[in-house]
């Protein structure tokens, strides 16, 4: 069946401009979780939906980041007044565990590049 | 917070030959340890996972071993082959909060 899906695959932004990243899980999967990767590092955990709530949004670095899922499907990664620091790949990954530790599955990440 | 030490940071090895990566947490609550794969270019890949209540699984030429005494575990791949090239993280998690390691990048030389 279909895996997670991200899009887009790579954005470049301009420091300062506001991007959004999305992200379709698994169909019936109701964890999503969103990681951040930095180039040589293993992925950070930003935040973790269980339905249409944010379970935990302790891994978001600051207030310019906002995640929403509406749904409970698909989730929107918002990242506004971008920096360079802010350049990495911003993986989803979503879990069929409604108990919230489960099997996690990857999607192929959007790169995004602030210059 | 849970902290994972990943080793080697990589690791190359004649084909045929067994690679094994190990791992390191601190948080004994964690309960949940995966391993991924990823190639360039793409997500992580799950390919073997483990539980608290187990102390070694196997597939096929992947195996994990778990020791929660020591907090370690260890993944051994066997009979490598060339598309076993790839970076792979180790993880823990008590809950739903996966902790990576920092990855071990393996080359398997034909």
């Amino acid at each position: 069946g279909a895996g997670v899906s991200q899009t887009p695959s790579n954005k470049v932004t301009e420091k300062g401009k506001y991007v959004e990243l999305r992200c379709d899980p698994i169909s019936g999967h109701t964890a999503l979780y969103w990681y951040r990767q930095s180039l040589g590092q293993g992925p950070e955990f930003l935040i973790y939906f269980q339905g249409t709530g944010a379970a935990d949004d302790s891994g978001l670095p600051n207030d310019r980041f906002f995640a929403v899922r509406p749904e409970g499907s698909v989730s929107t990664l918002k990242i506004q007044r971008t920096e360079r620091g802010d350049s990495a790949v911003y993986l989803c990954a979503s879990s069929p565990s409604s108990g919230g530790q489960g099997e996690q599955y990857f999607g192929p990440g959007t790169r995004l590049t602030v210059t | 917070g849970e902290n994972v030490e990943q080793h080697p940071s990589t690791l190359s090895v004649q084909e045929g030959d067994s690679a094994v990566i190990k791992c390191t947490y601190s948080d004994s609550a964690s309960n949940y340890f995966p391993w991924y794969k990823q190639e360039l270019g793409k997500g992580p890949q799950l390919i073997i996972d483990i539980r608290s209540n187990v102390g070694e699984k196997k597939d096929q030429r992947i195996a994990v071993t778990l020791n929660k005494t020591a907090k370690h575990f260890s993944l051994h791949i066997t009979e490598t082959q060339p598309e076993d090239s790839a970076v792979y993280f180790c993880a823990a998690s008590r809950e739903y909060k996966l902790s990576f390691g920092a990855g071990t990048t393996v080359t398997v030389r034909a």
